[in-house]
């Protein structure tokens, strides 16, 4: 079946500090990637989405493309802030299925 | 605005008791999901349901129950019979099935 890799977490930063947390899958079709971030204690958030080959997903100086050669969605961050710590789920669908969550990456970003 | 209400925010239950958990949705969507996040884990899908009326085992139904009556609403049942219900539950609604998902606020339920 369907499945989504995330890098094994925590991943600690300083403020300022370049992020990219690697997301790679294993589906059948084309199925369309999505990132959700979870704040303490909150539900999941869409961060951003691309669905199909190529596109580039942004939001919140968050960025994603997605690669169908190496069947990845790493998610990178020029310069991350304390307001991001979090766990950050990378996530995939198919047309009529449900969703398959990657096991989520938590970050913690330090001043 | 449109989105996702889970009730209560915290709930406690005494072991051998049933409790259900609200969730109501105003965005018009057919599919809704319940989902059980354990500490520094991942999401586990409990049920789900594409219409109203009618509902699909997740992942890890045993102990629990739904219902879809209504196409806003679709209630989670913590029966006596889950051994371990102490999670934090998470309620989702999406267009249809192969669409991102909306999520609620969460409810952390703690047995005591």
């Amino acid at each position: 079946g369907d499945s989504v890799t995330q890098m094994e977490g925590p991943v600690t930063l300083s403020e300022e500090a370049f992020l990219t947390i690697n997301c790679t899958y294993t589906a059948t079709g084309y199925p369309s990637l999505f990132w959700y971030v979870q704040y303490p204690g909150e539900g999941l958030q869409l961060l951003l989405k691309a669905t199909k080959a190529d596109d580039k997903g942004s939001n919140k100086g968050f960025e994603a493309t997605y690669r169908k050669e190496t069947t990845s969605f790493h998610l990178e961050k020029g310069s991350v802030q304390v307001s991001d710590s979090a766990v950050y789920f990378c996530a995939l669908i198919n047309y009529g299925q449900n969703f398959v969550f990657g096991p989520g990456t938590r970050l913690s970003v330090l001043p | 605005d449109g989105g996702i209400t889970q009730s209560p925010k915290y709930l406690f239950r005494k072991e051998g008791q049933n409790v259900t958990l609200s969730c109501e949705q105003n965005l018009n969507h057919d599919a809704m999901y319940w989902y059980r996040q354990d500490p520094g884990q991942g999401l586990r899908l409990i049920y789900y349901s594409q219409i109203v009326n009618d509902f699909q085992k997740g992942d890890i139904a045993e102990g629990y129950s739904v219902s879809r009556e209504k196409k806003e609403s679709f209630p989670l049942t913590v029966t006596s019979a889950q051994k371990n219900p102490t999670a934090f539950y998470l309620c989702a609604s999406s267009v249809g099935t192969g669409y991102g998902y909306t999520f609620g606020s969460g409810t952390r339920l703690t047995v005591v």
